[in-house]
């Protein structure tokens, strides 16, 4: 069975610091991995998603994550964080190896940007 | 164009009462899957849809929640004798076809059960 452990629940960073929230999976094939965002009291949105190829992958908004099946880990960075960027973050993967179309959440990691 | 949307924003119902959530996923969108989001928690995955055939079921907590899909568009959630336990926020996405595409979420149903 997939799993994913988000390390850290809250996240506090100052406006232009470096943005790091932590994802690392569980699964005995390299699973599609995703980063999504959820804003206050909004749906969430893709911030990127990596299925193949390079392993560093760009998203929006600045962010970008970068896949080491030797770690199984895929954090989220971001050069400089911004006041915008204060939301809520959740790691998800898909099964490459089972066939499982349903994605599997972290239990996320809420970002505060401090000015 | 229009993303996925959900109806009612907001339900509050009495404990041992029947709900019906609805999703409109984006149209031509074959997948579609519901969540379930308890407060403070990642997302459960509760049921995929490939077209009306319901191939993943394994999330559905148990046999008082159940949902169809019909032409291949518009979703239905309903929950049978609800419990203080159901309240969450119950999302709907929808996505191009089965192969992992992207998933767009809609903005979701937020259940309190008294």
């Amino acid at each position: 069975a997939q799993s994913v452990t988000q390390l850290g629940s809250h996240v506090s960073v100052s406006e232009g610091a470096l943005v790091l929230l932590r994802c690392n999976y569980s699964s005995s094939v390299p699973p599609y991995l995703f980063w999504y965002v959820q804003y206050p009291n909004q749906g969430l949105q893709l911030l990127l998603k990596y299925t193949t190829g390079a392993t560093l992958v760009k998203g929006i908004n600045g962010f970008e994550a970068e896949f080491k099946k030797s770690e199984t880990s895929f954090h989220l960075t971001k050069p400089s964080a911004h006041m915008s960027d204060a939301a809520e973050y959740f790691c998800a993967v898909s099964g490459r190896d089972t066939g499982r179309r349903a994605l599997t959440f972290g239990s996320g990691t809420r970002l505060q940007v401090q000015p | 164009g229009a993303g996925v949307s959900q109806s009612p924003s907001n339900k509050v119902t009495e404990k041992g009462k029947d709900v019906e959530l609805r999703c409109d996923p984006i149209s031509g969108h074959t997948a579609l899957y519901w969540y379930r989001q308890r407060l403070g928690q990642g997302l459960e995955f509760l049921i995929y849809f490939q077209g009306n055939s319901a191939p993943d079921k394994s999330g559905l907590p148990s046999d008082r929640f159940s949902a169809e899909r019909t032409g291949e568009s518009v979703s239905t959630l309903t929950i049978q004798r609800t419990q203080q336990e159901d309240s969450a926020v119950y999302l709907c996405a929808s996505s191009l076809d089965g192969s992992y595409n992207e998933q767009f979420f809609g903005p979701g149903t937020r259940l309190t059960v008294l």
